[in-house]
C-alpha cells in the first residue's frame, strides 16, 4: 500500500470548514484513498472513500486531485465532536480476500470555540 | 444497527500470563482484523480472517496466535504477556470486497 504523509495537528473554529490534507505521490491506479477518523481511544471510524472522482457523503467532501497524488478531506461545518485524530489511507479493494488498513501517523484535528 | 462487540473491554494480567480476547462481528459479516494501539501510537495490523481462513498476517508476536470460528466470531490468544503488549486491541469486520471496516470499542490490556 502506498505511504501518505499529513500534517501532525491542525485548528479549527466551530463552525467553519476543516480541509484536511494528505499527500500520496505514490499511489497506484488499483489503490483508493481511504478516510478514517479516531475520537480519543474509541474504535476508528470510516468517514469517506474514493478512487479518482470527487466524493461527498453525509460526513465529509472528498477532493482528488486529478493526477491523484493528493486529497482533501472536507468537514464543512466542524463541531466540537469532530475533534480526533484522522488517517488518510490508500488501499487497494481485493475481492475474495481481507485488505488490511494500514495506520499512518494522522492529523490531530482540534476544533475550537 | 448491530455493532462489533469485543470482550472483555478491560483486562489486568500479570507478566507471563495468557490472555484470551474476543470478537463478534457483525451478523453476516465474513472478514474479522485484528488490531493493536499502543499508548500514544497508531493502530498497527495484527490479522486477519476471511471465511475462518487466515487472510494476512502483520507483526503479530509468535506468541500470539488467533483464529475465527464457524459462528465467524474470532478471538486472539495472546501468552507469555509482556509489559509491551499492554495496548487497546481493536478488532474490525468487514464484508470482503466492501471498502468499510467497522471498528468494535476495543479492548484495553493491562499487563503488569
Amino acid at each position: 500500500d502506498a505511504k501518505t504523509t499529513q500534517p501532525p495537528s491542525m485548528d479549527c473554529a466551530e463552525g467553519r470548514a476543516a480541509n484536511l490534507p494528505c499527500n500520496h505521490s505514490t499511489i497506484s491506479g488499483n489503490e483508493y484513498v481511504y478516510w478514517y477518523r479516531q475520537i480519543h481511544s474509541q474504535g476508528p471510524q470510516y468517514i469517506i472513500h474514493g478512487l479518482k472522482n470527487n466524493e461527498t457523503n453525509e460526513m465529509a467532501s472528498l477532493i482528488i486531485t486529478e493526477d491523484r497524488k493528493s486529497s482533501t478531506l472536507i468537514l464543512p461545518h466542524a463541531t466540537l465532536r469532530d475533534t480526533a485524530v484522522y488517517y488518510c489511507i490508500v488501499r487497494g479493494i481485493n475481492t475474495g480476500t481481507a485488505s488490511k488498513l494500514t495506520f499512518g501517523t494522522g492529523t490531530r484535528l482540534q476544533v475550537t470555540l | 444497527a448491530a455493532g462489533v462487540i469485543q470482550s472483555p473491554r478491560h483486562l489486568i494480567k500479570e507478566k507471563r500470563e495468557t490472555a484470551t480476547l474476543k470478537c463478534y462481528p457483525i451478523p453476516r459479516h465474513d472478514t474479522v482484523y485484528w488490531y493493536q494501539q499502543g499508548p500514544g501510537q497508531d493502530p498497527q495490523f495484527l490479522i486477519s480472517f476471511y471465511e475462518k481462513m487466515q487472510s494476512d498476517k502483520g507483526s503479530i508476536p509468535d506468541r500470539f496466535s488467533a483464529q475465527q470460528f464457524s459462528d465467524y466470531h474470532s478471538e486472539l490468544n495472546m501468552s507469555s504477556l509482556e509489559l509491551g503488549d499492554s495496548a487497546l486491541y481493536f478488532c474490525a469486520s468487514s464484508l470482503v470486497g466492501q471498502p468499510e471496516q467497522f471498528f468494535g470499542p476495543g479492548t484495553r490490556l493491562t499487563v503488569l
